[in-house]
């Protein structure tokens, strides 16, 4: 059975960077592609970006230039990086497993979600 | 950058009655790539639908999708009180970023 487990800082200060980790369990980690979404109450449910086995990476353009997710294929985990965040940041970050084809960019595992606050 | 649109924004029926939700997309949505979450308080939302009309494993054949194009429908029939959560829909059938609907809540009473 598959599980994603992840963690990570749930306050933070503005400017700061966010920093969160997911820990697949089951299943391969390299047939699919691992994401990073995010839901907060003004935007809704926000996809911020994914990445393969191999370490190939796409992002929100929204969001690019901030934005950095890493995989360590060793420990099957993938990492999200935030850098300078605001209060427009404050949202649930979920990870979530995607199939490996465009055709299949659908999201069938998730984390259980943590939540991210932006506070001075 | 597909916009979804979901209606109604809040939908409130009886147990053993049929609901539609609906979600109009902004341009084609390629190879009917569509999917259905359905999110409870407090939980990761919950994939139902996929492909605009295929089951996920595990998901009741009360819950059905169709559509093609720009408008899609979730149908769910004869509605128990667990249905009662936000559902959202989430197209792929363009190059990223994949985007999600603003959510449909279904309340049953």
């Amino acid at each position: 059975q598959v599980q994603l487990q992840q963690w990570g800082a749930g306050l933070l200060k503005p400017s700061e960077t966010l920093s969160l980790t997911c820990a697949v369990y089951g299943g391969s980690f390299s047939d699919y592609y691992w994401n990073w979404i995010r839901q907060s109450p003004g935007k809704g449910l926000e996809w911020i970006g994914e990445i393969n086995h191999s370490g190939s990476t796409t992002y929100n353009p929204s969001l690019k230039s901030r934005v950095s997710i890493s995989g360590d294929t060793s420990k099957n985990q993938i990492s999200l990086r935030l850098s300078s965040v605001t209060a427009a940041d404050t949202a649930v970050y979920y990870c979530a497993r995607s199939g490996y084809s465009r055709s299949s960019s659908f999201f069938d595992y998730w984390g259980q979600g943590t939540l991210v606050t932006v506070s001075s | 950058e597909i916009v979804l649109t979901q209606f109604p924004g809040t939908l409130s029926l009886s147990p053993g009655e049929g609901a539609a939700l609906s979600c109009r997309a902004s341009q084609t949505v390629s190879s009917n790539s569509l999917a259905w979450y359905q999110q409870k308080p407090g939980q990761a939302p919950r994939l139902l639908i996929y492909g605009a009309s295929s089951r996920a494993t595990g998901i009741p054949d009360r819950f059905s999708g169709s559509g093609s194009g720009t408008d899609f429908t979730l149908t769910i029939s004869r509605l128990e009180p667990e249905d009662s959560a936000v559902y959202y829909c989430q197209q792929y059938g363009s190059s990223p970023p994949y985007t999600f609907g603003q959510g449909t809540k279904l309340e049953i009473k």
